[in-house]
């Protein structure tokens, strides 16, 4: 089945030590989302690409950054954990034509 | 600028039950777009429906229904004969209707829990 998929599910770092999670797509859709979402709130924009094209959201922190090496991958890696950045990331795709995003299951992170 | 606000915070309802979860919007744009997504507690966003805003016809499926209304801004979700299955936390959402990037504005949710 077409899918949204991250890995893994469960990530737990240290404090500070940087931490990659990733998505991929076989939707074949060109824009891909990261958000992220802590315990009882709505899910955050963090940053999303329409094809190659790289849009951070004002308030990301510069401690996240995002990388599509193609059409089906995209990375959220964490440069430096804090404590604070433990959280619920979700992925999610939408094609250019479309409005609904899908999105995958979710990365939990803990950071110790 | 663009706002949905989910009133309810948390229901609990006993199985069989009807409930209805409220949402209502702001925005001053005069073509967008409404959804309703569904969170069980393993994480996952499932994408339930996406209503445009010209078209004002109420949906149905199975025992979900959905009911729009531009002259209040609202977009209710109903669940006929809740099940277990049903508890989660619901989000609606608002999105422009425009070329380019159309991110989703979030409601907070609503956390649904269905008793047996």
């Amino acid at each position: 089945d077409a899918m949204v998929i991250q890995n893994p599910r469960y990530q737990v770092t240290q404090f500070g030590k940087p931490v990659t999670l990733s998505c991929s797509q076989t939707l074949n859709h060109n824009v891909m989302y990261w958000y992220q979402q802590k315990s009882s709130q709505a899910p955050k924009l963090l940053f999303h690409y329409y094809d190659k094209d790289f849009n951070n959201e004002a308030d990301t922190p510069d401690n996240f950054q995002s990388r599509r090496p193609n059409t089906s991958f995209c990375f959220l890696d964490i440069r430096s954990p804090g404590l604070g950045d433990a959280a619920m990331y979700l992925c999610a795709t939408r094609s250019g034509s479309s409005y609904e995003q899908y999105f995958g299951p979710g990365t939990r992170l803990t950071v110790t | 600028a663009q706002k949905v606000t989910q009133a309810q915070t948390e229901i609990s309802v006993v199985e069989k039950e009807d409930v209805t979860l409220d949402c209502v919007y702001e925005t001053r744009d005069t073509t967008y777009y409404l959804f309703w997504y569904k969170q069980p507690p393993s994480g996952e966003l499932v994408f339930l429906i996406r209503r445009n805003s010209f078209d004002e016809q109420n949906e149905i499926s199975g025992r979900y229904s959905w009911n729009f209304q531009k002259s209040t801004s609202s977009f209710n979700f109903t669940i006929t004969a809740s099940q277990v299955v049903d508890s989660a936390v619901y989000f609606c959402a608002l999105s422009e209707a425009r070329s380019g990037n159309t991110p989703l504005v979030f409601g907070k949710g609503t956390r649904l829990s269905v008793i047996a």
